[in-house]
């Protein structure tokens, strides 16, 4: 079965860095994609990118410069990592399998930015 | 990019009753629409993908449509484990995009 899990600080300073993990289960993440997306206080969705079996990503633009996505295939992990953070940058964090659609999700981390 | 305008915002509705929520695309997305369920405190879960094709193991009274620019999801006997969250998000192009949600209750 394929199984993500999210890890990293659920809190982070404004301007500092947020730096998650992803480690996945049961599927190489040399295969399909691997996304993040999170949810904002009040429900709005956000896709945030993906990198794909072969290491190329997508980022939306809205967050311009601030994020990377990388990976480690020798620990079937995949990372986001979003700088210059600001109270707005506060939400769930999730990881998932793009598929079919997002067919895979980890079980989300909350990451508060806050001083 | 492109506004996925979802509505209601919120319904309540009776158990057995007919439930359908929609998804208007901003521009043309063929079938390119999923929809989602979440539940409080859980991760969203894939009910629908190609507009109409339903995931693994989700139950059959879910069922999605396509007229056009505007997507249907319609829950055919709503059941009390219904409630939750439901989401439509377009993958024809990046950025990929989320409707804004529809809080389900039940009455």
């Amino acid at each position: 079965e394929v199984q993500l899990q999210e890890s990293g600080p659920g809190l982070v300073k404004p301007s500092q860095s947020l730096s998650l993990t992803c480690s996945v289960t049961g599927y190489s993440i040399t295969s399909n994609y691997w996304g993040w997306i999170r949810k904002f206080p009040g429900n709005k969705m956000e896709w945030m990118g993906y990198i794909s079996y072969s290491g190329n990503t997508n980022y939306n633009p809205s967050l311009k410069s601030r994020i990377s996505i990388t990976r480690d295939t020798s620990k079937n992990q995949f990372f986001l990592q979003l700088n210059s953070v600001t109270t707005e940058d506060t939400a769930t964090y999730y990881c998932a399998r793009n598929a079919r659609g997002f067919d895979y999700w980890g079980q989300g981390v909350m990451v508060t930015v806050s001083s | 990019d492109i506004q996925l305008t979802q509505s209601p915002a919120s319904l309540s509705a009776s158990p057995d009753e007919i439930v359908t929520i929609t998804c208007q695309a901003s521009q043309d997305i063929g079938s390119s629409l999923l929809w989602y369920q979440q539940k409080a405190g859980k991760s969203p879960q894939l009910l629908i993908y190609s507009a109409t094709i339903l995931a693994d193991g989700v139950p059959s009274r879910f069922s999605g449509s396509r007229f056009g620019t505007q997507y249907s999801l319609k829950i055919s006997r709503l059941q009390v484990e219904d409630i939750g969250t439901y989401y439509c998000l377009q993958v024809s192009s990046s950025p990929l995009t989320f409707g804004s949600g529809t809080k389900l209750e039940i009455k």
